[in-house]
């Protein structure tokens, strides 16, 4: 059983330029987080979709967006990208209904 | 303002002994706990989890006790292994915002041969 996967697992892209990150939930899971988490700090909570609609947002600008799908996989895009948007954005899924959020493998940023 | 901290940033333990790493809350609303352990490249991996209506919580060589009154959560890993050498966080998922977990800064666990 496939666990979360991310991709790519490294990006590297230029500043103003427009980032897609990809995320395919676990099995049975139908619920996707995004977070990011800078060098030696904790994740911080971007948004959560649940039925292809974005369901909480953290505090975050409208640069960052997201959709989901309706295999319920997930995208995180960054438009106009800033050197301070360099970081590992993790994806977590979770179960219906369920609390508990397993986490992918993460996609490393990084904006020159 | 309100978060989730850790007391220790690192923790250096020998080999064979056991591993306590804390973890304070500040909100009282806070219902459900998870600890996470992240090696070097990786996503957090699940540990444990404990609901506000537990005080203790055990799983295989790993327990997490959960104070209240004083809003403390700490992880407790017996016989630690070298693999056990990563950085654990706390996270927390409070009533009034249902869906987001609120990571600490996290503890490096360093286990010496």
């Amino acid at each position: 059983d496939a666990g979360v996967t991310q991709s790519p697992t490294h990006l590297i892209k230029t500043r103003g330029q427009q980032v897609t990150l990809r995320c395919s939930p676990k099995s049975g899971h139908d619920t996707v987080s995004w977070y990011q988490q800078a060098l030696g700090q904790g994740p911080q909570f971007i948004f959560q979709y649940y039925e292809e609609e974005e369901r909480q947002r953290g505090n975050f600008p409208d640069r960052f967006s997201g959709h989901q799908f309706p295999n319920y996989s997930s995208e995180l895009n960054v438009n106009a990208s800033l050197l301070g948007d360099s970081a590992l954005y993790l994806c977590a899924s979770s179960q219906p209904d369920g609390e508990t959020q397993y986490f992918g493998p993460g996609t490393r940023l990084l904006v020159l | 303002g309100e978060s989730v901290g850790l007391h220790l940033p690192t923790l250096s333990v020998q080999e064979g002994d056991n591993s306590i790493i804390n973890c304070a809350y500040s909100n009282s609303a806070s219902d459900y706990f998870i600890w996470y352990k992240q090696e070097s490249g990786k996503g957090p991996q699940f540990i444990i989890d404990i609901r506000s209506n537990m005080d203790k919580r055990q799983g295989q060589r790993v327990t997490v006790l959960l104070n209240k009154t004083v809003k403390h959560l700490s992880l407790q890993i017996a016989a630690t292994q070298p693999g056990d050498s990563a950085v654990y966080f706390c996270a927390e998922k409070r009533m009034d915002s249902s869906y987001k977990l609120i990571f600490g800064s996290g503890t490096r666990l360093l286990v010496r041969p």
